[in-house]
């Protein structure tokens, strides 16, 4: 079975800070991870996705995850925190990237930045 | 850029009321779901749905829950005879062929009284 656990439901960090958002996941086969982004009032946005490519995924608005898979970890950077980033963040895990992907998400966790 | 829509945002019912939430998915897409996320705890995975089945579902999708795609292109998640626990907020994805991400909508908040 799948499984993800993001590690802090609360996050808060000064503008300009690093933001460091940590996902451990548990998967028998080799995982697709992803993580999404909940803006207030919004639905959920795709900002990378691992695919077992390149382990360091580029994401938008500045974001990336490096995917560890002796720390069974997709944790979730930035260097520079921006007021705007403020939202739910969910890492996912998948078996399959092709035909019906069924997502396992995280718990969420809410970053706040302070001005 | 084409978009997942989802109507109402909001829906107040009694409890043991049937509600109808409302999807309308990217128009290529192929591959539609429910995920549901109850205030504070995880979002879930609801039912996928392929080729006018269910591909797969969850243990949360009983029998007071079913889907239909009626006319191409509406996607809808009916709930018969709501309760309590079923107070959330309902998202609907569509995923198109190969290796696309799923899409999401802006998700409908249901609230049973």
């Amino acid at each position: 079975a799948q499984s993800v656990t993001q590690l802090g439901s609360h996050v808060s960090v000064s503008e300009g800070a690093l933001v460091l958002l940590r996902c451990n996941y548990s998967s028998s086969v080799p995982p697709y991870l992803f993580w999404y982004v909940q803006y207030p009032n919004q639905g959920l946005q795709l900002l990378l996705k691992y695919t077992s490519a390149a382990t360091l995924v580029k994401g938008i608005n500045g974001f990336e995850a490096e995917f560890k898979k002796s720390e069974t970890s997709f944790h979730l950077t930035k260097p520079s925190a921006h007021m705007s980033d403020a939202a739910e963040y969910f890492c996912a895990v998948s078996y399959l990237i092709q035909g019906a992907q069924k997502l396992v998400f995280g718990q969420g966790t809410r970053l706040t930045i302070n001005p | 850029e084409p978009e997942v829509t989802q109507t109402p945002s909001h829906q107040v019912t009694q409890m043991g009321q049937e509600v109808i939430l409302r999807c309308v998915p990217i128009s290529n897409h192929l591959y539609f779901y429910w995920y549901r996320q109850i205030l504070g705890q995880k979002v879930e995975f609801l039912v996928s749905f392929y080729n006018n089945e269910i591909s797969e579902k969850s243990e949360i999708f009983d029998d007071q829950f079913s889907v239909e795609r009626p006319d191409g292109s509406n996607f809808t998640l009916k709930i018969r005879s709501t309760k309590l626990e079923d107070s959330a907020m309902y998202f609907c994805a569509s995923k198109g062929q190969g290796n696309s991400p799923l899409h999401f909508g802006n998700g409908t908040r249901l609230t049973v009284t």
